[in-house]
């Protein structure tokens, strides 16, 4: 399975926008891009996802490169309640079984 | 819709011991999911099935296993729990298509001592 690198965290401050960035140079043409976040004792929850163009959403936006080598989630607002892991994960889209191979993801802190 | 439910929400286990994680879900899913996820770490998917009789094996299969013999419900049983299967343990479902959108649900926290 195709792998993603992310920063461990980072910090944003509230009301301001946050880019999240994740690098998934091993690629395949069809896999997806995905976007989940987890907050504080909750399970995962999906944010956003993408192939080729970019995606917007109440959530997010999603920005693809045009090489497909990269990605970033867009939060246009912060806000404390966005404080979270944020996980960006390749679906491989032969087989059809939807299987969501996790990274560590980045965790966000966001400061009023 | 109450989405996907957990039971329990935590346990705790003496080494050896057995038991079944419950997880249900109502909005007629046919994919359910079976991850764990340990301090600091991301999801490991453990067993997944795509419909009601059919399971398939994840990345850490051992020590587990399931069965689906409905298309609400997919339980997850330890037969002989040890300290490593000391988790947090995520029951997910989606519906098939386009989106592969997962829902999870509230999770259940083991520990085996």
């Amino acid at each position: 399975d195709a792998k993603t690198t992310q920063p461990n965290s980072m910090e944003s401050n509230e009301e301001e926008p946050v880019h999240l960035p994740c690098n998934h140079s091993t690629i395949s043409g069809t896999d997806y891009i995905h976007w989940y976040r987890q907050l504080p004792s909750q399970g995962p929850e999906y944010v956003i996802h993408g192939l080729t163009s970019n995606v917007n959403n109440r959530m997010a936006s999603l920005a693809i490169a045009e090489d497909r080598k990269s990605s970033t989630l867009i939060l246009h607002r912060a806000t404390l309640r966005d404080a979270a892991v944020y996980y960006c994960i390749l679906r491989v889209s032969s087989g059809n079984t939807g299987k969501l191979i996790f990274g560590q993801g980045t965790t966000l802190q966001v400061k009023p | 819709n109450a989405g996907v439910t957990q039971t329990p929400k935590f346990r705790i286990l003496k080494i050896g011991q057995s038991m079944t994680l419950q997880c249900a879900q109502d909005m007629n899913h046919n994919y359910m999911y079976w991850y764990r996820q340990d301090p600091g770490m991301g999801l490991k998917l453990i067993y997944y099935s795509v419909g009601a009789g059919i399971t398939d094996k994840g990345e850490v299969p051992n020590g587990y296993n399931v069965s689906r013999s409905t298309t609400e419900d997919f339980p997850l049983r330890l037969e002989l729990a040890a300290p490593s299967q000391t988790s947090v343990y995520f029951c997910a479902s989606r519906l098939q298509g386009e989106s592969y959108e997962q829902y999870f649900g509230p999770g259940t926290r083991l520990t085996v001592t």
